[in-house]
């Protein structure tokens, strides 16, 4: 069965260093989705992606955040100047058809 | 936006126990998702739910999207159950509203 993977499952990264989350969508899919989860607490949305474009973004989607979709393929999401509130697990996440949304395995960032 | 409020917002059972977690939703939705949070954090998708019933082994789910709410129910509670289920909806493509789970603890 397709899945969406994410990479890497962890990363420790220094505050104020630039941090890429990568994702790798089920294939046909056409909606795409971060999301976050800070520890103990319940999951965010962050920011969709429509055709090539932001579709939606939370006030947690600050000029610190950016989406790409450079190849096709990928799905990022880079941090530019990372803070220690960053630290968290992030989600992606796509949709085809029907409206279940298929979460990959996150990404454990730890910003220190 | 749409609230949803999940209940119990913690559960303790004894092994082989049966349990039954609420979602409730402030407005009509088109997708409804119930999701186990395993100890690696992963979240688990269990059920896509809109309306109507689905069984899966011991679990199974209702959402009745009139009365805006859906229940989780676990029958024959594993200490493999343990971790928190989210509930989480949308109104369209749009982006999942999550509740804030419900912690599940199964004893031996």
């Amino acid at each position: 069965e397709p899945e969406v993977t994410q990479t890497p499952s962890h990363q420790v990264t220094q505050m104020g260093q630039e941090v890429i989350l990568r994702c790798v969508p089920i294939s046909n899919h056409l909606y795409f989705y971060w999301y976050r989860q800070i520890l103990g607490q319940k999951v965010e949305f962050l920011v969709s992606f429509y055709n090539n474009e932001i579709s939606e973004k939370s006030e947690i989607f600050d000029d610190q955040f950016s989406v790409e979709r450079p190849d096709g393929s990928n799905f990022t999401l880079k941090i530019r100047s990372t803070k220690l509130e960053d630290s968290a697990m992030y989600f992606c996440a796509s949709i085809y058809g029907t409206y279940e949304q298929y979460f990959g395995p996150g990404t454990r960032l730890t910003v220190t | 936006g749409i609230q949803v409020e999940q209940s119990p917002p913690d559960l303790i059972l004894q092994e082989g126990a049966n349990s039954t977690l609420r979602c409730n939703f402030s407005d009509s939705v088109n997708n409804l998702q119930w999701f186990h949070q395993n100890p690696w954090g992963q979240l688990i998708n269990l059920f896509y739910i809109p309306s109507g019933t689905k069984q899966n082994g011991r679990l199974s789910a209702t959402t009745v999207a009139t009365e805006r709410y859906s229940l989780l129910y676990i029958s024959s509670s594993q200490t493999t159950d343990s971790g928190v289920y989210f509930c989480a909806v949308t109104q369209g493509a749009q982006k999942l509203v999550f509740g804030q789970g419900t912690r599940l603890t199964i004893n031996p």
